[in-house]
């Protein structure tokens, strides 16, 4: 049972470029987040998916699209990477929405836009 | 709209004192409330929640955090603390009234010298 997975778990991304973050989880849980962590900041809502094939806006979700691809997978698209999009960013999952159950979440990918 | 607040970036305790992370919240409707750590390069690690019931909730580790509502407060304690509690810790809040989110504070860093 490896819990929440992300990948990668290093990028450097020059302005402009592209990726894809990945996320699975394998604890049958139906919500799904992802979170960009800024010092001083905590975390910041940028996309969650409350259940597979809906997708909702967070707090931040300006320069990034999700894709809830399965009950499991959760990704998220940078397509025109800038300076201030560096960050860690962390997905998490539980079991319904957040109001009740904890969210586990995964160790993280450290992205830096030059 | 909800927010949490932790008025102190840092703690320093002593080992074997006892420790208070400090929170407080703002909702409209019913908070429900939980406490998160975080160790170094780590994603972050359900502690507690209060989400209705005794004010006083018992968590992982040895933790506790008592619910103030008078106060808008949930103060995260342990009765004494350990070298190996030194991390970053994250109190977040959902409000009943308004929608699907987590709200974090923006974290404060435990440190507890030998």
């Amino acid at each position: 049972n490896a819990g929440v997975t992300q990948t990668p778990k290093f990028q450097v991304l020059k302005t402009g470029q592209s990726m894809t973050l990945q996320c699975a989880q394998d604890m049958n849980h139906n919500s799904m987040y992802w979170y960009r962590q800024d010092p001083g900041m905590g975390l910041r809502l940028i996309y969650y998916s409350a259940s597979e094939g809906t997708t909702d806006k967070g707090e931040v979700p300006n320069g990034y699209n999700v894709s809830r691809l399965n009950k499991r997978e959760f990704s998220l698209r940078l397509e025109s990477a800038a300076p201030s999009q560096t960050s860690v960013y962390f997905c998490a999952s539980s079991v319904i929405g957040p109001g009740y159950n904890e969210q586990f979440f995964g160790p993280g990918t450290r992205l830096t836009v030059l | 709209a909800q927010s949490v607040a932790q008025p102190e970036d840092q703690v320093n305790v002593a080992e074997g004192n006892p420790l208070t992370v400090k929170c407080t919240y703002s909702v409209s409707g019913n908070p429900y409330l939980f406490w998160y750590v975080q160790y170094p390069n780590r994603g972050l690690q359900f502690l507690l929640k209060y989400i209705t019931g005794d004010n006083l909730v018992k968590g992982s580790y040895g933790f506790e955090a008592e619910f103030n509502k008078s106060q808008t407060s949930f103060h995260l304690k342990k009765p004494s603390a350990l070298v190996s509690d030194s991390a970053l810790y994250f109190c977040a809040v959902r409000d009943s009234n308004a929608g699907n989110m987590l709200t974090f504070g923006g974290g404060t860093r435990l440190m507890v010298k030998p």
